[in-house]
């Protein structure tokens, strides 16, 4: 019984390519968000949504974009993918707005060759 | 700016009691978080600190000094599991986590 789940969890295309991650929740939490981790392992907070609302939107390029069809699922839609999108990207929700103990997916590790 | 500094990277021995230090400057403050990460794998979380003092959790320990910016967390009787990554994380005004680089901790027999 998973509480976050991410497919797929190992992701390799190349430059110029669009693709989308998928995260669900099964935990009844109302934010989700997504985290890119780079090779130094800093955690960057990409996006957030609440009740459905994008309520954090960190300096991202546009080229990424949350959807979020419902409060269990945000999945993350990337366009013309660069080199330096490889990372480790998180989903993670909690219960209420406020960031509070945050329950993180397994990860998926984006390679661009 | 906003800033999280921690040690790269620490070695203790098994058994043993090791210190992680953390500080911290933000705009503004509403707690501090330490999550826990091994190699691979998603972080877990392991303590939530708002108020000044030590919170013990098992084997696992964490502190805060608002006035200082600084938390650390303790960890006692080191088992080879503990080896991982350990991410400090405050949350500021904004209620927004601010992350650091993490510190890979090697336990060694």
């Amino acid at each position: 019984d998973t509480a976050v789940s991410q497919t797929p969890k190992y992701l390799v295309t190349q430059m110029g390519n669009d693709k989308s991650i998928k995260c669900e929740q099964n935990l009844g939490h109302d934010t989700m968000y997504w985290y890119k981790q780079d090779s130094k392992k800093f955690l960057k907070i990409m996006f957030s949504y609440n009740n459905k609302e994008l309520i954090i939107n960190e300096t991202v390029p546009n080229r990424f974009s949350p959807k979020s069809p419902d409060k269990a699922h945000l999945n993350l839609h990337i366009n013309s993918l660069e080199l330096g999108d490889s990372a480790v990207y998180f989903c993670a929700s909690s219960q209420g707005e406020v960031a509070v103990e945050q329950y993180f997916g397994p990860g998926t590790r984006l390679t661009v060759t | 700016g906003q800033n999280i500094d921690q040690p790269t990277e620490m070695t203790a021995t098994e058994g043993a009691i090791v210190q992680i230090n953390c500080t911290y400057q933000t705009s503004g403050f509403n707690g501090l978080f330490w999550y826990q990460q091994h190699a691979g794998e998603a972080p877990t979380f392991l303590s939530y600190n708002v108020l000044d003092g030590l919170e013990e959790k098992g084997r696992f320990s964490s502190f805060l000094s608002r006035s200082k910016g600084y938390s650390y967390l303790l960890l006692k009787e080191l088992q080879m599991k503990d080896s991982a990554s350990y991410l400090c994380a405050a949350l500021d005004s904004n209620y927004q986590l601010i992350w650091g680089a993490g510190t890979k901790l090697i336990i060694k027999p």
